[in-house]
């Protein structure tokens, strides 16, 4: 069955090193979205791309960065990590303007 | 910019009650409107949606959610709720200029089920 997966599930790394999330879809959808989970604020968007070579800035982007070279990765990518950035990171793909998103399992990195 | 409400942090009904989360938004527009549920440690599945015609809509597990524009509110009911309806529950909007992307969250509710 088609899915999507992230890894690692779970990431502790020290403040200061940079950090890459992977997200993998083999539902060959065109658009992919990062999000991070906080508790009292919900999901919010950080880098979205609607296609190979598009990405997008979301509401949430400073201090990370994706690339898209193919249909099936959107790698998230902390440059420095801080302690702000501890928290739940969820994939996100969908195929078309008014289909639904499918999200991964998620992240959960800590930041030290 | 659109925007979501969710007025109610943590909600406990007892199993076989019924159930209704409140969902406010706020978008200029005709919205594009999702009720997502998220079980412990999962990612989030899709319950329900509305794109546009009738304004009840029928999701997965029992759920169903009516959409009242003069109230602009897409609130998320249940008959009667079961234990394993234990979770939390995110409204989101989508601008109709984005289609069903860009989503903007509330902040969620969660649910306890009392047995």
């Amino acid at each position: 069955d088609a899915e999507i997966t992230q890894s690692p599930r779970h990431k502790i790394t020290e403040t200061g090193r940079q950090v890459t999330l992977a997200c993998h879809q083999t539902w060959n959808h065109n658009n992919m979205f990062w999000y991070r989970q906080d508790l009292g604020h919900g999901l919010r968007l950080i880098h979205y791309s609607y296609g190979v070579q598009d990405t997008n800035k979301g509401e949430v982007s400073d201090g990370y960065s994706v690339s898209r070279s193919n249909t099936e990765d959107l790698p998230l990518t902390l440059e420095s990590a801080a302690s702000s950035q501890t928290s739940v990171y969820f994939c996100a793909s969908s195929d078309g303007w008014q289909e639904t998103q499918y999200f991964g399992p998620g992240t959960r990195l800590l930041v030290l | 910019a659109q925007s979501v409400t969710q007025p109610d942090i943590h909600i406990t009904v007892s199993e076989g009650a019924s159930l209704e989360l409140r969902c406010n938004y706020s978008y200029g527009a005709t919205p594009y409107l999702f009720w997502y549920v998220q079980s412990p440690g999962q990612g989030l599945q899709l319950l329900l949606k509305y794109f546009s015609g009738d304004t009840l809509v029928q999701g997965i597990k029992g759920f169903e959610a009516e959409f009242k524009r003069s109230q602009s509110s897409f609130n998320l009911r249940k008959p009667s709720v079961h234990w394993s309806d234990a979770a939390e529950y995110f409204c989101a909007v989508g601008a109709s200029s984005q289609g069903a992307q860009k989503l903007v969250f509330g902040q969620g509710t969660r649910l306890t089920i009392n047995p």
